[in-house]
């Protein structure tokens, strides 16, 4: 069973720092994501990753970078944080690029910017 | 653009009454449809996908391209189904597939 892991259930930050939210996979995928998910806005694409040190803006990229460093691994950084960013960050992971291959979903951090 | 609609935020029914969460989507080319269901205190997963035809949990989803959607349906709700359904479409980009998600519809049986 594929098993996707955020490194925090909650996180709690304070305006202006600099946050990173950490998400590990087991099963060697190639592609993984970061997501928002806000009530009445669903799942938004922050960015995602197909391959080592490659990324690729989402729907809203802004404020937010990722890191790559390793295929297992896929790091979000608020950059600054800001109050707007409080909400819940999932990561995902598939298999292989140029798939129909369903995502598989960590626990999700809910962060909250104070 | 793409797009991926759910029109009802909330949709409450009643144990045993037919259930159907309405999905549209918008994609210049040939889709690929999910639906991902969130229970309380669970992670996101997959229910179902159109390519497999499949029905899961009793619930089952048609891929109708002339009017462009994706709902899903139940003939019997169960109070198991409470949970956050989102629609999702999968989007071929340069260099990998990624997902659009639709707003989600929370569903909610009543005893």
């Amino acid at each position: 069973d594929v098993k996707v892991t955020q490194s925090s259930r909650y996180l709690v930050k304070r305006t202006g720092e600099k946050v990173f939210l950490e998400c590990v996979q087991d099963m060697d995928h190639e592609n993984m994501f970061w997501y928002r998910q806000d009530p009445g806005l669903g799942l938004r694409l922050i960015y995602f990753s197909y391959d080592v040190k490659m990324k690729e803006k989402g729907d809203i990229p802004e404020g937010y970078s990722v890191s790559r460093e390793k295929k297992e691994r896929f790091s979000l950084i608020l950059e600054s944080a800001s109050t707007n960013q409080t909400s819940m960050y999932l990561c995902a992971s598939t298999d292989r690029a140029y798939s129909n291959q369903p995502q598989h979903f960590g626990d999700g951090t809910r962060l909250s910017i104070l | 653009a793409q797009r991926v609609t759910q029109p009802e935020k909330l949709l409450s029914v009643f144990k045993g009454a037919p259930v159907e969460l309405k999905c549209n989507y918008s994609y210049s080319g040939s889709p690929e449809l999910f639906w991902y269901v969130q229970y309380s205190r669970q992670r996101l997963q997959l229910l179902l996908r159109h390519i497999s035809r499949e029905s899961i949990k009793g619930f089952t989803a048609d891929l109708n391209k002339g009017e462009t959607s994706f709902h899903l349906k139940k003939p019997f709700a169960q109070e198991e189904d409470s949970a956050m359904y989102y629609c999702a479409l999968s989007a071929r980009e340069s260099s990998a597939s990624k997902i659009i998600f639709g707003s989600g519809t929370r569903l909610s049986i009543r005893p």
